[in-house]
C-alpha cells in the first residue's frame, strides 16, 4: 500500500534561517507532489506542484523553493525564512488527479521567530 | 485564488443529527473531491464526484453534485462526536495535463455529545 511520510512534524526557526521540509512517498511510482501551506484557520494555498523528476511548477512567487531530485521525494526549501512564511505545511500525492483524490502527509507545523 | 467556497463557515449539530455543507465553485471541473481535516492534522480524501455523476455515497456521506449550479453538498447522516474537523471541497481542473486542484477555506463542524 502507498503510504506518504512528511517530516519534521513541528519546526521553530529564526527569522533569516535556512529550511528544509522532506516529504517521500512510497509504494508507488511517478506520483504527482504537492506542496501546500495552511495558515490558521484558513484554506490550503498550493505552492508548489511536481508531475516528474525536476519538474517543478510554482503556484505563489515567494521565499520559498521545492525540488524534487528523486521520483518520490519532494523537498521544500528557502534560504532565509521570514516571519510571514509560518503556518502548517503539507504535503500530498495523486496518481492521477482526474480520478483520485490527494494522500496527504501529516503536516510541519513552522512557526518563525 | 480560491475555487470551491464551503457554507456554513462553521456548523454546531447534536450527536445524531444530520450535517449539510456545501459548496460552490466558479469554473467548469473535471471533479469535486471532499475532505475532513482533524485539528492539527493532515486532510483524509473523503470522496470524489465526477462531473458527470449526480450524487454518490460512501457509508453515512451522501455527496451531490448541480453542475449548472456550480454547486455541491456533503451530507453526514447520524453525526457522531468523531465527526467533529473540518470539512473541505477542491475542485480538479477540467482541462487536460495540468493536474492540481484548489482547497475552498473549509467548514469547521462541531458535534456536540
Amino acid at each position: 500500500s502507498q503510504t506518504i511520510h512528511q517530516w519534521p512534524a513541528t519546526l521553530v526557526q529564526p527569522v533569516g534561517s535556512p529550511l528544509s521540509l522532506e516529504c517521500t512517498v512510497e509504494g508507488t511510482s511517478n506520483p504527482n507532489l504537492y506542496w501546500y501551506r495552511q495558515a490558521a484557520g484558513r484554506g490550503l494555498q498550493l505552492l508548489f506542484y511536481s508531475v516528474g523528476i525536476g519538474q517543478i511548477s510554482s503556484e505563489v512567487p515567494q521565499n520559498l523553493s521545492a525540488s524534487r531530485p528523486q521520483d518520490r521525494q519532494f523537498i521544500l526549501s528557502s534560504k532565509k525564512l521570514l516571519l510571514s512564511d509560518s503556518g502548517f505545511y503539507l504535503c500530498a500525492w495523486t496518481a492521477d488527479s482526474s480520478n483520485y483524490g490527494y494522500t496527504f502527509g501529516s503536516g510541519t507545523r513552522l512557526t518563525v521567530v | 485564488s480560491q475555487q470551491g467556497e464551503e457554507d456554513p463557515q462553521a456548523l454546531s449539530i447534536q450527536e445524531g443529527e444530520n450535517a449539510t455543507m456545501n459548496c460552490s465553485y466558479k469554473t467548469s471541473i473535471n471533479n469535486l473531491q471532499w475532505y475532513r481535516q482533524n485539528s492539527g492534522r493532515g486532510l483524509v480524501h473523503l470522496i470524489l464526484i465526477r462531473s458527470n455523476e449526480r450524487e454518490k455515497h460512501s457509508g453515512r456521506l451522501r455527496v451531490t453534485l448541480d453542475t449548472s449550479k456550480k454547486s455541491s453538498s456533503l451530507l453526514i447522516t447520524a453525526s457522531r462526536a468523531a465527526d467533529t474537523a473540518s470539512y473541505f471541497c477542491a475542485t480538479g481542473p477540467n482541462s487536460g495535463g495540468y493536474q492540481k486542484v484548489t482547497f475552498g477555506i473549509g467548514t469547521k463542524l462541531q458535534v456536540i455529545p
